[in-house]
């Protein structure tokens, strides 16, 4: 099973200041490679699939970077709504055995 | 607009059953593979299973497997979870997930429904 870490575990930001977040699998994915936004209370999110590509309607302050095994998620100017839970998740497998990692949560500076 | 809405959660004791359906709309529910996903209390997300547009590729996470059947009926627009033999460790909320362009990534997914396993 490929194993996904992600760091650092909480991250505290002041509002309009640049988020990166860190993604790495314990083997290749290529650019197999999604991240997720969660709120309290809400369902996962889809923000990018394929590392770098923005699922439909997310801001363009959003960007996934990176393949193989080291990936970053990248929040240019932070926003009030973009405190959250924040996921990587592998689909590099077949038959599919999805990974997700443990999250990173973004709070307020 | 895409909606997925789960049900059938509830209060079920170990070694207990439990059906959960999710039913889709806003799309061609048969032209999309589609996965459970579970959230245990405060912790990470957890693939659970998957199946093809057809239903006639299926997988299980090892967690679940000879214990959790996933199907569909294309024709009712719904997708299921049947549980069986349930543990503790299965308590969660359990969503159902569309398959995205990348055939992997998770692009809509259901509010959810809490499945608690206790005596």
């Amino acid at each position: 099973e490929i194993m996904m870490t992600q760091s650092p575990a909480t991250l505290s930001v002041s509002p309009g200041e640049r988020a990166t977040l860190s993604c790495r699998a314990s083997q290749s994915v290529s650019s197999n490679l999604a991240w997720y936004q969660q709120k309290p209370g809400q369902a996962p999110r889809l923000l990018i699939y394929g590392a770098s590509t923005r699922a439909t309607g997310i801001p363009a302050r959003f960007s996934g970077s990176g393949s193989g095994t080291e990936f970053t998620l990248t929040i240019s100017s932070l926003q009030s709504e973009d405190f959250a839970v924040y996921y990587c998740q592998q689909y590099n497998n077949w038959p599919p055995v999805y990974t997700f990692g443990q999250g990173t949560k973004l709070e307020i500076k | 607009e895409v909606q997925l809405v789960e049900s059938g959660g509830g209060l079920v004791q170990p070694g207990g059953s439990l059906r959960l359906s999710c039913a889709a709309s806003g799309f061609t529910f048969s032209s999309y593979s589609m996965n459970w996903v579970r959230q245990s209390p405060g912790k990470g997300l957890e693939w659970v299973s998957y199946i093809s547009r057809s239903g006639n590729i299926i997988y299980n996470a090892d967690s679940v497997k000879g214990r959790f059947t996933i199907s569909r009926d294309n024709a009712k627009n719904s997708l299921y979870l049947q549980m069986n033999s349930l543990r503790a460790e299965d308590t969660a909320v359990y969503y159902c997930a569309r398959d995205g362009k990348s055939e992997g990534d998770f692009d809509n997914w259901g509010q959810g429904t809490l499945v608690t396993v206790s005596s």
